[in-house]
């Protein structure tokens, strides 16, 4: 198993761009979810999933959208690119059973201009 | 409101010394409770987890953590620290029931020699 999969890596756009951040995993979780990192704030959530065809908003979702049209994918789409959006952002899986623990991905840094 | 709170932003221990790391809660009913290791440019790994029964739970690494519900504390430790366990420890909550996970803002741990 490959887990959970994210690319890129490490991204730099200029203010307005848009992007969209790849996530992947085949452990046929039926919850996925995308959280940015910020020094000295933990993770916090911006969109998550808790199934193909459903997602919903977390803490910090504006200027986000997500989209799950399989369980395997959940990318994360930046509509208009601003410097506020330069963090790390790492995507999980996790299933109910047991307890929703969660698999995270090797994290994509991004920094915005 | 629901939150998670780790007072200490960084600890230093000396390699072979015990370690302890806060974690205080606030919930309406005891969450389910995890403890998450980031080492440096990584993703998060579950060190442990709470949902139920004995209070002290054993994680992998040699860490522990004790659940008190009179304290809504669910603390880490490990007997010896090694140099390896630099990083970044993460506390965090889901609510039975729900899988949206808040997370405390982390403890940096350095290890000296």
């Amino acid at each position: 198993n490959a887990g959970v999969t994210q690319t890129p890596k490490f991204q730099v756009l200029k203010t307005g761009q848009s992007m969209t951040l790849q996530c992947a995993q085949d452990m046929n979780h039926e919850y996925m979810s995308w959280y940015r990192q910020d020094p000295g704030m933990g993770l916090r959530l911006i969109h998550y999933s808790v199934g193909a065809g459903i997602t919903d908003q977390g803490e910090v979702p504006n200027g986000y959208n997500v989209s799950r049209s399989t369980t395997e994918d959940f990318p994360l789409r930046l509509l208009s690119a601003a410097p506020s959006q330069t963090s790390v952002y790492f995507c999980a899986s996790s299933r109910e059973d047991p307890g929703y623990e969660q698999y995270f991905g090797p994290g994509t840094r991004l920094t915005v201009t | 409101a629901q939150s998670v709170t780790q007072p200490d932003i960084h600890i230093t221990v000396s390699e072979g010394a015990s370690l302890e790391l806060r974690c205080n809660y606030s919930y309406g009913a005891t969450p389910y409770l995890f403890w998450y290791v980031q080492s440096p440019g990584q993703g998060l790994q579950l060190l442990l987890k709470y949902f139920s029964g004995d209070t002290l739970v054993q994680g992998i690494k040699g860490f522990e953590a004790e659940f008190k519900r009179s304290q809504s504390s669910f603390n880490l430790r490990k007997p010896s620290v090694h140099w390896s366990d630099a990083a970044e420890y993460f506390c965090a909550v889901a609510p039975r029931g729900g899988f949206k996970t808040i997370f405390g803002a982390g403890t940096r741990l350095f290890v000296k020699a």
